[in-house]
């Protein structure tokens, strides 16, 4: 039972473009949202977060988008940078669990 | 350098043969966790540990032991490994504050076994 779902497994984006990753979740007890990157051979780091009672959050070129009558989630990247090729994990914390349910992530790749 | 240490990063074992992956972090962090990556299946959490002593089972617990006798280690146990153990294994730290759920990871440990 995939509570958290990324159905892209890819994305290809062009550099100076904008990345959409999406990401949908069934579990409307999660409070708390995030995204994680990860490059080969290292292990996921934090990108930014959400709380449920927010819509939008932006920490530069990366904004987390959250539609909770949709259970939706996005990420922009805006604008893409050939850096920015790498796995991005979506995460949701159930409200007062002890875990993180991760998404089954989505590889960008940003051409140059 | 505020990190989270594991050891092997990479192992090929057999059927049955006990092994152990050792995880450190330096951070003084309350919480540790363990996760493995699967293809298809993103992460899913083994164990888990709220401080010294205390430790709880994940979402796929089977087949795994842990135990966390010092604040920094939070060795994973395999005691009789299996084919469908082979996967990516991440250990994982945070505060023990309530609702701050942002890990740092390690680098990952690859296990294969055969």
């Amino acid at each position: 039972d995939q509570q958290v779902k990324q159905n892209s497994p890819s994305l290809s984006v062009q550099e100076g473009r904008i990345s959409i990753l999406n990401c949908d979740y069934t579990n409307s007890m999660f409070d708390y949202f995030l995204w994680y990157k990860k490059y080969p051979a290292e292990g996921p780091t934090f990108l930014i977060s959400i709380s449920s009672i927010k819509d939008k959050n932006e920490d530069g070129r990366f904004t987390v988008f959250l539609n909770k009558s949709a259970k939706h989630l996005s990420l922009h990247i805006v604008p893409s940078q050939p850096g920015d090729s790498a796995v991005y994990f979506c995460a949701a914390s159930p409200q007062g669990a002890q875990k993180l349910v991760f998404g089954q992530g989505t590889r960008l790749t940003i051409n140059p | 350098e505020a990190q989270v240490t594991q050891n092997p990063r990479y192992l090929i074992t057999v059927t049955g043969k006990k092994l152990t992956v050792t995880c450190s972090q330096n951070m003084n962090h309350e919480y540790m966790s363990w996760y493995r990556q699967d293809p298809g299946l993103g992460l899913r959490q083994i164990y888990y540990s709220m401080n010294v002593e205390v430790t709880d089972k994940g979402d796929v617990p089977e087949g795994y032991k842990v135990s966390r006798k010092e604040k920094r280690n939070f060795p994973l146990i395999l005691e009789s490994p299996s084919p469908n153990q082979t996967s990516l294994y991440f250990c994982a730290s945070r505060p023990g504050l309530a609702g701050a759920n942002v890990l740092t990871f390690g680098a990952g440990s690859r296990l294969t076994v055969l």
